[in-house]
């Protein structure tokens, strides 16, 4: 099967700029997380979606930190304006659950970004 | 919500030795429990997983076991390789209305001595 696609896979941009990630997840995961890596530290999950609807965004910045999944399949993160501290790795995952049957994360291989 | 503890942080071993990280889990509902190998530069990647119905599953030179009671679950590598060297993950996703919700560990860097 197709891994989860993301692009770009580099990003630098200047502080209060604008990016935006795009990830595509496996065909048929219905469950689909961004998370935020830095360097040295575990993921840290920003957003969750359930087929189009959110079910976890307790963790985004929502003043700066948006994301859309529209239909259900692909998604989009952006950050406007962009801090030093968002320096990162953007992991993209989807997964295969189905009621509240856990299953494995299939991670995308990230974006990442550095503002300077 | 759930709260993962990973020891150690960091490993070093010799070629040929074993490795042992250990996670401990608060919510005694989760039921799933999977490890994942984060190489330098590279995506996390499922190595194995364990379900609560079992206290051990073994993948060649890798093993989970798995305690319900003391709520810890432990990964073994035994004669570990430098391929081996990477980051490792833990987590203990838990179903919260009808989705997944998952929290890391944070993380064991192990480094095998050639």
């Amino acid at each position: 099967e197709a891994g989860v696609a993301q692009s770009p896979r580099y990003k630098i941009i200047e502080k209060r700029q604008s990016v935006a990630f795009w990830c595509n997840p496996i065909s048929g995961h219905a469950t689909l997380y961004w998370y935020q890596q830095i360097l040295g530290q575990g993921p840290k999950l920003l957003i969750q979606f359930q087929n189009n609807g959110v079910v976890d965004d307790s963790q985004l910045p929502k003043d700066r930190f948006s994301a859309e999944r529209l239909k259900g399949v692909d998604s989009t993160l952006k950050i406007q304006p962009a801090k030093l501290e968002d320096s990162a790795v953007y992991l993209c995952a989807s997964s295969f659950t189905q009621g509240g049957y856990n299953s494995p994360l299939h991670f995308g291989n990230g974006t990442r970004l550095t503002v300077t | 919500g759930e709260n993962v503890e990973q020891h150690p942080s960091t490993l070093s071993v010799q070629e040929g030795d074993s490795a042992v990280i250990k996670c401990t889990y608060s919510d005694s509902a989760s039921n799933y429990f999977p490890w994942y190998k984060q190489e330098l530069g590279k995506r996390p990647q499922l190595i194995i997983d364990i379900r609560s119905n079992v206290g051990e599953k073994k993948d060649q030179r890798i093993a989970v076991t798995l305690n319900k009671t003391a709520k810890h679950f432990s990964l073994h590598i035994t004669e570990t390789q430098p391929e081996d060297s990477a980051v490792y993950f833990c987590a203990a996703p838990r179903s919260s209305g009808g989705y997944q919700k998952v929290t890391f560990g944070t993380g064991t860097k192990l480094q095998v001595i050639p």
